[in-house]
């Protein structure tokens, strides 16, 4: 039972336009939700996170949208970089985020040059 | 500030033997948890761990697998007779208990 899903293992999008990444989640405890890249052979870095009492929070060139009643946040990325080239990973946790993340499997992206 | 320290990185080991695998969490953080990621794979919750407690172990398999969080030192992932089917990056991270958790570099695990 797949509580996180991203549907798109790839996306590849061109240096300087936006790069969208998408994620479901199914349990309705869920209340926190976060982003994470990852390079090969690395750890997963921590993008941007977001509360379910929010529907957007915004970082320099990333920002999350959350749409609860569709049970559906995704990342927007703009301008895209080549360096934003990696593995994200959406997770989503209970209790404010005190409980362990659940995750996606990921969406390799690729931003040419 | 030092982030999340995991070792060793990379960590062989012949069927039967036993890994032991480390974390110290960031400064100020105690609360840790285990993740494992095999191939192809997103992370996996394995165990989840306060101070000298474990408060969720739900995805640790029944046995082999073991955790702890001493009072003093770093926690411990602990597989004892390691099968191939163990060979995986483990990651673990921290927390202050609410809000984000973050990762440290991994340990690969790789086994004969």
């Amino acid at each position: 039972d797949q509580q996180v899903k991203q549907n798109s293992p790839s996306l590849s999008v061109q240096e300087g336009r936006i790069s969208i990444l998408n994620c479901d989640y199914t349990n309705s405890m869920f209340d926190y939700f976060l982003w994470y890249k990852k390079y090969p052979a690395e750890g997963p870095t921590f993008l941007i996170s977001i509360s379910s009492i929010k529907d957007k929070n915004e970082d320099g060139r990333f920002t999350v949208f959350l749409n609860k009643s569709a049970k559906h946040l995704s990342l927007h990325i703009v301008p895209s970089q080549p360096g934003d080239s990696a593995v994200y990973f959406c997770a989503a946790s209970a209790q404010g985020g005190s409980e362990k993340l659940v995750f996606g499997k990921g969406t390799k992206l690729t931003v040419n040059p | 500030n030092a982030g999340v320290m995991q070792n060793p990185r990379h960590l062989v080991r012949r069927r039967g033997q036993e890994a032991r695998l480390r974390c110290s969490p960031m400064k100020g953080h105690s609360h840790v948890y285990w993740y494992r990621q095999l191939p192809e794979e997103g992370l996996k919750f394995m165990v989840y761990l306060q101070k000298e407690n474990i408060i969720d172990e739900s995805g640790m398999p029944k046995e082999r697998f073991s955790a702890e969080f001493p009072k003093e030192g770093p926690s411990i992932l602990r597989i004892q007779q390691v099968v191939r089917g163990d060979s995986a990056a483990y990651f673990c991270a921290s927390s202050p208990g609410q809000g984000t958790q973050y990762f440290g570099p991994g340990t690969r695990l790789t086994v004969l």
